[in-house]
């Protein structure tokens, strides 16, 4: 299964602290994606990391790819109270995602 | 703004009953993908339609039924509704391949 598994399931900082989160998978892939969820809304794309890639930054976003591990981490720098929101990884880049990550930024 | 829409927002149903919910893709998009995401969950892939034609398929029962449209449109069917069936439905258009989903902001159904 392409399912990714975010870790942890839960983060709670204080504004202006930096989030990291991470994401497991099982087989090989092409791309992984990071989509950032609000409450009960639809999921807006983050980013696209491909398979050649080992970092890619994005704003206050930086994301890591570790193939070897089948492993990636999405790192939020400086963190807003608007990045409240659940964080999904998804390997291959569509279908299937985890449980996710549920971000709290507190003011 | 994904450029993506849904409807209708909210709908509730009967057990038993039957719904049609409808998605308005990105110009241009002509791949279509359907998910089901109960609370707490992450979105479950229910299918995907690439030009008129279902692409793949979750862990779905056939009673969960779709249909795209040339202009873009596409509707997600599902007949003899179950209390487990409650969820937001999220619909994602996105190009060729793999690519990024654009979603749209879903369709909450109750069934009781």
């Amino acid at each position: 299964s392409q399912q990714g598994e975010e870790d942890p399931q839960a983060l709670s900082i204080q504004e202006g602290e930096n989030a990291t989160m991470n994401c497991s998978y099982k087989t090989s892939i092409n791309n992984l994606q990071w989509y950032r969820q609000n409450s009960g809304r639809g999921l807006v794309h983050l980013i696209l990391i491909r398979s050649n890639e080992r970092e890619k930054h994005s704003g206050r976003l930086r994301v890591t790819l570790d193939t070897s591990k089948k492993s990636s981490s999405l790192l939020i720098t400086a963190s807003r109270a608007a990045d409240t929101a659940s964080y999904f990884c998804a390997p291959g880049g569509q279908f299937y995602f985890g449980t996710g990550t549920s971000l709290t930024v507190i003011p | 703004e994904t450029g993506v829409t849904q409807s209708p927002t909210h709908l509730i149903k009967t057990r038993g009953q039957q719904v049609t919910l409808r998605c308005s893709s990105q110009s241009g998009h002509n791949t279509v993908s359907w998910y089901q995401q109960a609370l707490g969950q992450g979105p479950q892939f229910i299918f995907q339609y690439y030009r008129e034609e279902e692409n793949g398929r979750g862990n779905f029962p056939p009673r969960f039924s779709g249909l795209q449209f040339p202009n873009y449109s596409s509707e997600l069917n599902v007949n003899a509704l179950e209390l487990d069936d409650s969820a937001l439905y999220l619909c994602a258009s996105s190009l060729d391949g793999p690519d990024e989903q654009y979603f749209g902001p879903g369709t909450r159904l109750t069934v009781t």
